[in-house]
């Protein structure tokens, strides 16, 4: 079983959709929970981290379930401009906290059409 | 600050041949790595550095080489291509011990090898 699982897309949307990606994570020990961005070509970039409490930026909620391990994001209001790749990035933090190493989902393609 | 730099952009390879990926970042981060990223497979990581003169091996080390003198550079070596690793190639950097913050990825390296 993969590590980080993702919907597989891709998503194609109209405007002002709402469009939720889930993600699971295969790791209990996983500590840190990020959804990355990446455009076509281009190298990928925060979105957002990933919070137990949930945590919401504008149009973006994430959402963490650590008992389920099980992430998720939600984009309300889908603009032509949210159209790329979804990364779902979990981290295993290594004993005494030293630097762990991103572990990336596949991702998922998002486009939003006019 | 530039952030994370990395030369080349693109490079063509013969079956054999060497080369080294270029990566450099001025934001003093300790914490270095090196991902290939193939299409279906999501970002693998390759090799990483937590500091000056320590680098350990990720997920798929095979084939590469990499040495971290200082703690803005992060060169990777093939020291003889294969065709399987045709690949876009992203350094990426983050300060140690923080593992909740963002990794900053450089632009990318388009590698084909013939």
């Amino acid at each position: 079983r993969k590590e980080v699982e993702q919907d597989p897309g891709p998503f194609n949307v109209p405007e002002g959709a709402t469009v939720a990606f889930n993600c699971t994570y295969s790791n209990s020990a996983s500590q840190s929970f990020f959804w990355y961005r990446q455009d076509c070509r281009k190298e990928p970039k925060l979105l957002m981290s990933v919070y137990s409490s949930g945590n919401e930026d504008g149009r973006f909620t994430a959402q963490l379930n650590r008992a389920s391990q099980y992430i998720s994001l939600l984009i309300r209001d889908s603009k032509l401009s949210d159209s790329a790749t979804y990364l779902c990035v979990v981290n295993h933090e290594t004993y005494g906290g030293s630097q762990g190493n991103l572990i990336f989902g596949k991702g998922t393609k998002l486009s939003v059409k006019p | 600050n530039a952030g994370v730099t990395q030369t080349p952009k693109f490079q063509v390879l013969k079956t054999g041949q060497s080369m080294t990926l270029q990566c450099a970042q001025d934001m003093n981060h300790e914490y270095m790595s090196w991902y290939r990223q193939d299409p279906g497979m999501g970002l693998r990581l390759i090799h990483y550095s937590v500091g000056a003169g320590i680098t350990d091996q990720g997920e798929v080390p095979n084939g590469y080489n990499v040495s971290r003198s200082t703690t803005e550079d992060f060169p990777l070596r093939l020291l003889s291509a294969a065709p399987s690793q045709t690949s876009v190639y992203f350094c990426a950097s983050t300060p140690l011990g923080r593992a909740w913050e963002t990794q900053y990825f450089g632009p990318g390296t388009r590698l084909l090898v013939l």
